[in-house]
Formats: structure tokens, sequence, C-alpha cells
């Protein structure tokens, strides 16, 4: 059975770095092809990718939060951990992360699990 | 960075069909971009329905169903069930990065 679940401080001061976890079951992250992803939605609006971190440490940053953003693994404890520095209050939203599958030869890319999300405001 | 545009809103009678759509600023929507769409009610994290244009999850109802049509992702619900009542994403791949579109409210009335 697949599981993800984020964690992290549910108020952060403006300027502050916010550091979130993504502790997972049920798959390794060594396996070749697996990822795991950090998405987020402000309250009312729409989903938005951040990152994504691969089997193989391959990192990918969404472009506009490319600066702020450090995705990093730890695979012993199945954990994925997401930090964003110099947060504002428009950086208030719910965080996700989820598990994507890459078929072999990019045959196909699945978003197939999620977390429940947690819920970051940025506020002074 | 890629702009990717869906309906606003639709409005769909129970057990009628529906097509949501899934547009790229950068031309057409191919397999290439690896289609994605999301179902998500409120207050609950979105619940994967579609990926790579046409392929269904274990959970995914069989009315719910993936294609490219005209350029575009597609998403087509038929024989609409009041449950299906919800805000649909689409999620396009760009090479590393993915972008999600702005989500569609579809209303069964």
């Amino acid at each position: 059975q697949v599981t993800l679940g984020e964690s992290g401080p549910a108020l952060v001061k403006p300027t502050q770095t916010l550091t979130l976890t993504c502790t997972f079951s049920g798959f390794s992250l060594t396996t070749s092809g697996m990822s795991v992803s950090w998405f987020r939605q402000p309250p009312g609006k729409a989903l938005e990718w951040l990152a994504r971190i691969d089997w193989d440490d391959d990192k990918y940053y969404t472009t506009s939060l490319r600066t702020r953003l450090t995705i990093s693994k730890d695979t012993s404890n199945n954990q994925v951990v997401l930090s964003m520095t110099n947060m504002d209050p428009v950086d208030t939203a719910t965080y996700y992360c989820a598990r994507m599958q890459r078929g072999t030869s990019g045959s196909y890319f699945n978003f197939d699990y999620w977390g429940q999300g947690t819920l970051v405001t940025v506020s002074s | 960075q890629a702009v990717v545009t869906q309906e606003p809103s639709l409005t769909v009678s129970p057990g009628g069909t529906v097509t949501l759509t899934c547009a790229a600023s950068t031309g057409a929507v191919t397999s290439g971009h690896y289609p994605n769409w999301f179902q998500q009610k409120p207050g609950q994290a979105p619940r994967p329905l579609i990926y790579s244009t046409n392929n269904k999850h274990s959970w995914t109802p069989a009315r719910f169903s993936g294609s490219l049509l005209g350029g575009k992702a597609a998403l087509t619900l038929s024989g609409v069930q009041p449950e299906d009542e919800a805000e649909y994403y689409c999620l396009l791949y760009y090479g590393g990065y993915w972008v999600f579109g702005g989500g569609t409210k579809l209303t069964v009335l």
C-alpha cells in the first residue's frame, strides 16, 4: 500500500525558510523510474507544480521559483524534503507531495499517489 | 514558461456527456506532453484520473476517458453522475518541468 504524508510548520514568518518533509511508504525511491514531486495550491486557486526528484537524484524545479527551492531525498528514511527560502504571504498555500512513476524509455508519466497536503500560512 | 488553458467552468446535466479541454500556449498538445488529468473536490487532495493522454488508473470510473482532440488534451465524461461535480485540472510535461492548467469547475445540474 502506497502512502505519502506531508509535514512541516503550519505558520512561518515572512523572509523565513520553509522546510517540508514528505514521508512515504509502499515504494522505494531507489527503484528505477520512481520520482516524488511537490505541488502547492493557494486558497481558492489552481494547483502549481514546484519540484521533482528522481530515483537517480536528478532534480527539476519550476522556472519561476528555481532560485528559492531545494529538493533532496533521504532514501534510508523514505523521505523527500523541500526547502523554500524567503517566504512571503503569497506563498500561503496547501503543499502536496505525490509519487510519479516513469515508464521505460519515458513511455508514460503517472502521478498516482498523493499526500493529503499541509496548509502553510505565511504571516508575521 | 508555458501557459496551459482550460475552460473556467462547464455545466452538464446528469446522464449527459461533457468534454473538458486543455490547451498549450506553445502550440498543439501532443502525446509528448503526457497529459495527466485530476479531479479535486473541496477540501480534498487531487485525485488522479488519467495519465499519459488516455491511461486510466485502477480506480478511474469507466465513464472518464482521455484523448487528444483538435490540438488539445481532452477529458470526456460520458453518463455524468452528480458526484462528478468537482474541479478538474490537466497537467502537461515540458521536458523536465510540469505545468497545470487553471482548472475547470464542472457543475452537474
